[in-house]
């Protein structure tokens, strides 16, 4: 069965600092890969997606990119955090882009100081 | 930007009663889902449905979609205290647009059951 690996699952980190977030999916191959960042409990932004190894799609402007070094890896990096970016950031798979169903990591509650 | 915009923000009722939570989007859809979320955790599918249907039923769960109102109905029946949780509707969209390949999800609804 598919799996989805998350973590850390809790991160602070001070202003400034670099940020690598990693997130892999096991009993799939070439799923589509997305991370998402959610504020204070609420809706989710989809920050980047991708379809395939080194095809990375972003969504919004941001101090954050996010890279696919292998078919069911999708890292999330920073070189430099923000105050802005702390939130829950969340890791999700989807077997095709027809988009029948998300399955998501258990998240990573980051918190820049 | 959010597509989906669910309300009421927040939702408050006793353990038996039904929960109704609404969803309201912008553009042509392809599919409808709705999505639970235990607090501090990742979302969970709970059910999907298709621009061409208009109910669909899971277990407790009625959904419905209208997409003339481009509106959708999450309808929780006989309401247990371990249903709470945030509700999350997400909207995916047709091959060949923009939306294409991507859920976009709204607000989300808040749904305490007391026992």
């Amino acid at each position: 069965s598919q799996t989805i690996h998350q973590w850390p699952a809790t991160l602070v980190q001070p202003v400034g600092s670099p940020l690598s977030l990693e997130c892999t999916v096991e009993g799939t191959s070439n799923p589509n890969l997305y991370w998402y960042r959610q504020a204070a409990g609420r809706g989710l932004q989809l920050l980047f997606y991708s379809v395939g190894i080194g095809q990375i799609s972003s969504e919004v402007p941001q101090n954050l990119s996010a890279s696919r070094p292998q078919d069911r890896q999708f890292i999330l990096s920073s070189k430099k955090l923000l105050l802005s970016d702390s939130g829950f950031y969340l890791c999700a798979w989807a077997d095709s882009p027809a988009m029948k169903k998300l399955f998501f990591g258990s998240g990573t509650q980051l918190s820049v100081l | 930007s959010q597509q989906g915009e669910e309300d009421p923000q927040a939702l408050s009722i006793q353990e038996g009663e039904n929960a109704t939570m609404n969803c309201s989007y912008k553009t042509s859809i392809n599919n409808l889902q709705w999505y639970r979320q235990n607090s501090g955790r990742g979302l969970v599918h709970l059910i999907l449905i298709r621009s061409n249907e208009r109910e669909k039923h899971s277990g407790r769960l009625r959904v419905t979609l209208d997409t003339s109102k481009k509106s959708s109905s999450l309808l929780i029946t006989a309401s247990r205290a371990a249903d709470t949780a945030s509700y999350f509707c997400a909207t995916a969209g047709h091959a060949g647009g923009t939306s294409y390949g991507k859920l976009t999800f709204g607000q989300g609804t808040i749904l305490t059951v007391h026992p």
